[in-house]
């Protein structure tokens, strides 16, 4: 069975603090997405990952991708209230189906 | 800009009422998809669409039909709404070659919010 799993699912964290939110998932896939959810609203495109060792930073944000171990992680440094978000990574099937499997999501908190 | 649109944002329909939630892009996208989002969880893919190539979920309920008439357009018809089916339906699209890079990154509507009563 194909599995996208995230964790934590929750993160509550301190402005100014640094913490990493894990991506495993169960299938081969050389591209991975994340993107962020704010209540209430669709979701929003943060990070192409398109081959093994690929990093994108933008901001306080930075995501990486393993595909050896399956693996994407989004590292979050000196964190701040605006982040706080539902954060989802999805895996591309890659097998020319067009279709993703999203990770469970990480609701974050960030707390001033 | 380019973009994806859904409309309503909002909808409200009864118990067993047919409704039909649309989106449209100017992306010129070939792919279109339709999820369902239920409160904290990730979203459901229920069908997408390869051009006019129609692919179903296996566990997409059959209440659930889409339509897509042209590049642009496609529709999500739910034929009779039950208390379950209250969620956002959010549509995306998506084109696998993008600026010269094998890239199926997606792209999201706003979504519409389906409250059934």
């Amino acid at each position: 069975e194909l599995k996208v799993e995230q964790n934590p699912l929750f993160l509550s964290m301190q402005e100014g603090k640094n913490y990493t939110i894990y991506c495993n998932y169960s299938t081969t896939s050389d591209r991975l997405y994340w993107y962020r959810q704010d209540p209430g609203k669709s979701l929003e495109s943060l990070f192409v990952l398109l081959s093994n060792g690929a990093v994108k930073q933008e901001g306080r944000l930075m995501a990486s991708l393993d595909t050896k171990a399956r693996l994407s992680t989004l590292h979050i440094t000196a964190a701040v209230h605006d982040l706080s978000a539902t954060y989802f990574c999805a895996v591309d099937l890659s097998s020319g189906t067009y279709k993703y499997i999203f990770g469970t999501g990480t609701r974050l908190k960030v707390l001033a | 800009d380019a973009m994806v649109i859904q409309n309503p944002r909002y909808q409200v329909t009864q118990f067993g009422k047919p409704v039909t939630l649309s989106c449209s892009q100017t992306l010129n996208h070939n792919v279109m998809y339709w999820y369902q989002q239920k409160s904290s969880q990730a979203p459901k893919l229920l069908f997408h669409y390869y051009d006019k190539d129609f692919n179903n979920e296996a566990d997409t309920p059959d209440n659930f039909q889409s339509r897509r008439p042209n590049t642009s357009f496609c529709f999500l018809d739910i034929r009779s709404p039950g208390l379950g089916d209250a969620a956002m339906y959010l549509c995306a699209t998506s084109s696998l070659f993008i600026a010269g890079t094998t890239n199926n990154e997606q792209f999201f509507g706003p979504g519409t919010r389906l409250t059934v009563l």
